[in-house]
């Protein structure tokens, strides 16, 4: 089963407009970690935005924002005053197991593209 | 200032010629994770160590092997490279403790022909 799902494949956005990137995940373990992660043309991932299963409040990393809604199951990425430079592959993850051999596991992504 | 580093960047092998990746971390972390990414889609996590523990994901195919011979280092060998590998392959470290994020290398691209 689909642990962590990513339903739009592309998304278009105005630059310096807001985009939303929708990301649900399903789990019964009651301590969870949820990652952004962005993934540029060259390959490699990086890290963006955390967010804790206890967190009580949405995390915030400069434009990045995660809109978590736990009762839902859904933790969307919110990129504000998009650039250019932000077009790229974006993809969620969730850290699953126990302190010592957590797995990062990955959804399938969405590219997003920032038109001028 | 690179701090997980795989090396090459790029890899052209033939079809059955064993070939091996290489990751190297700076950070001290104690995981270490291979996963391969292939064209369009999610990266999927291959194995991973914790210090020395190895840990092999069910699905991962016996074509698939690891060494990690200290901290610093890992490998990924691939005994017999079938056109079906050809991928992104990442390794990635964390220190394995709760609200850490994964770091990852840039990646070696694996083209098999």
């Amino acid at each position: 089963a689909q642990k962590i799902t990513q339903t739009q494949p592309g998304m278009f956005v105005q630059e310096k407009e807001a985009v939303t990137l929708d990301c649900t995940y399903d789990t019964s373990d009651p301590s969870y970690g949820l990652f952004w992660y962005k993934q540029p043309s060259s390959g490699e991932m990086i890290f963006l935005i955390y967010q804790g299963s206890y967190d009580q409040q949405n995390a915030t990393e400069g434009r990045y924002s995660l809109n978590f809604q736990k009762a839902r199951k859904s933790a969307n990425l919110v990129i504000s005053a998009s650039q250019l430079g932000d077009s790229a592959m974006y993809f969620c993850a969730m850290r699953e197991g126990i302190s010592g051999t957590y797995k990062y596991i990955f959804g399938t992504g969405t590219r997003l593209k920032v038109l001028a | 200032d690179a701090m997980v580093i795989q090396n090459p960047r790029y890899q052209v092998t033939q079809f059955g010629k064993p070939v091996t990746l290489s990751c190297s971390q700076t950070l001290n972390h104690n995981v270490m994770y291979w996963y391969q990414q292939k064209s369009s889609q999610a990266p999927k996590l291959l194995f991973h160590y914790y210090d020395k523990d190895f840990n092999n994901e069910a699905d991962t195919p016996d074509n698939f092997q690891s060494r990690r011979p200290n901290t610093s280092f890992c490998f990924l060998d691939i005994r017999s490279p079938g056109l079906g590998d050809t991928a992104m392959y990442l390794c990635a470290t964390s220190t394995g403790q709760t609200d850490t994020e994964a770091f990852f290398g840039q990646g070696t691209r694996l083209t098999v022909v």
